[in-house]
């Protein structure tokens, strides 16, 4: 059963720490995306990669990062100095950098 | 800076109704033009996409795509309540990145 999975589905950080939102797609897709969605608004793009190892910043990477070591994975890390984290994230993969496919999402809520 | 601009409504339609929704965009180096459905609370759904000038069709839906005014629009035939959810209009330039629109919300009422 094709798809892209996200975890956790919620997830809720303290001031100050560093939380891992996981993503992995078993479509053989090359391209690999993170973006981020607030209320009312589009998706803004954190961080991208087209290939293994290799990934570029998007619009919105400050407090942000992530690595690409295997093709089916691209972990997003919310790091201590991204100041207003709490939003619904995203991560999609497309196998030609055309059509994106989406995963369920994560909802991060800072307490 | 690339732009994608859409009504935010929402916009309200009985049910058996065409719902016409548009984006005009930017760039004019925009290449595909892709439409995703997305229920409250949900991510993004694909529905349509478009690469040339004219109309596509693929069952209730139609998207139609005008290059030369710079927007894109999609039709959705006969709505059901069940089409109530918010659009949302994506662009992107041959080798560069998708910009998404900030979606328009359609309410189908029964």
């Amino acid at each position: 059963d094709g798809g892209i999975t996200q975890s956790p589905k919620y997830l809720f950080r303290k001031e100050g720490q560093n939380v891992t939102l996981s993503c992995e797609q078993n479509l053989n897709h090359d391209a690999m995306y993170w973006y981020r969605q607030d209320p009312g608004q589009g998706l803004r793009l954190i961080y991208y990669s087209q290939i293994v190892n290799d990934f570029q910043k998007g619009d919105i990477a400050e407090g942000y990062s992530v690595s690409r070591e295997k093709k089916e994975s691209f972990p997003l890390t919310v790091t201590s100095a991204q100041k207003n984290p709490t939003a619904f994230y995203l991560c999609a993969s497309s196998i030609n950098s055309n059509e994106q496919f989406f995963g369920p999402g994560t909802r991060l809520t800072v307490l | 800076q690339k732009e994608v601009e859409q009504n935010s409504g929402p916009l309200s339609v009985p049910e058996g109704a065409i719902a016409s929704l548009n984006c005009t965009y930017s760039d004019r180096g925009s290449q595909s033009f892709f439409w995703y459905r997305q229920y409250s609370g949900k991510s993004p759904e694909l529905i349509m996409f478009i690469y040339s000038n004219g109309d596509k069709e693929d069952g209730r839906f139609t998207a139609q795509l005008n290059k030369a005014s710079q927007y894109v629009s999609l039709l959705i035939r006969d709505s059901q309540p069940s089409d109530s959810a918010t659009y949302l209009c994506a662009v992107r330039i041959y080798g560069q990145n998708f910009v998404f629109g900030p979606g328009t919300r359609l309410s189908v009422l029964p």
